[in-house]
């Protein structure tokens, strides 16, 4: 079957500093979205990528989508306490109508 | 406005009870989603209905029931639940469309409790 691996699970880093986290799918998807959760609210999407080899940015936010199809990265730059919260990938296949959701890796910022 | 949004956001009921989710989108998106979270904040996809038809139905038990009155709406109907229902369930929209501006909406989600 499908299978989408997040990592890291977790990461506690020093305010700051710079955040990396990625996806990798067994299968091939058409967009690939990020989305952060807070405590107690839904996903909130952060970047969302449509064409393989494209590399986004949003403020200190930079997604690329991977050139097979089957991978994402997001990093994070100068985190700050408020990036505090679980970052989710979530790739989209338009042939099966599924959106599906990585593991999630939880950041903690030290301020 | 809210955009998507559910009822109740927190439920506390006992085992074997019946109890219904509401979900409304405003955004006038044709595909609706179920999701469930669990204690280890996975989220797995339970259904998915496009223009009031199911599409999807990741095997989920036959005592969880959507049922979609028009596109802006799906609700979640779960009978006699158990005590491993208990979850965060979280309603989503999105166009039906691939490409562009296609990204999916969250509800606030539903924390649900069973005792």
């Amino acid at each position: 079957g499908q299978q989408l691996n997040q990592s890291p699970q977790s990461m506690f880093i020093q305010e700051g500093e710079d955040v990396s986290m990625n996806c990798t799918s067994s299968s091939i998807f058409n967009t690939w979205l990020w989305y952060k959760q807070d405590p107690g609210e839904g996903p909130v999407l952060l970047i969302a990528l449509y064409k393989a080899g494209e590399l986004t940015s949003n403020g200190r936010l930079t997604a690329q989508f991977g050139i097979t199809r089957k991978d994402s990265f997001l990093n994070i730059s100068a985190s700050i306490p408020s990036d505090v919260g679980i970052y989710f990938c979530a790739p989209y296949s338009g042939n099966t109508g599924k959106l599906i959701f990585g593991q999630g890796t939880t950041l903690q910022v030290k301020p | 406005d809210t955009a998507v949004s559910q009822t109740p956001k927190y439920l506390v009921t006992q085992m074997g009870n019946d109890k219904s989710i509401k979900c409304e989108q405003n955004l006038g998106h044709d595909t609706m989603y179920w999701y469930k979270q669990d204690s280890k904040k996975f989220l797995k996809i339970m259904f998915s209905y496009n223009n009031k038809e199911l599409i999807i139905n990741e095997t989920v038990p036959n005592r969880f029931s959507p049922k979609s009155p028009d596109k802006a709406h799906l609700n979640l109907h779960i009978n006699s639940l158990e005590l491993g229902d208990s979850a965060v369930y979280f309603c989503a929209s999105r166009p039906h469309h691939s490409g562009q501006n296609t990204e999916a909406f969250f509800g606030q989600g539903t924390r649900l409790t069973v005792v």
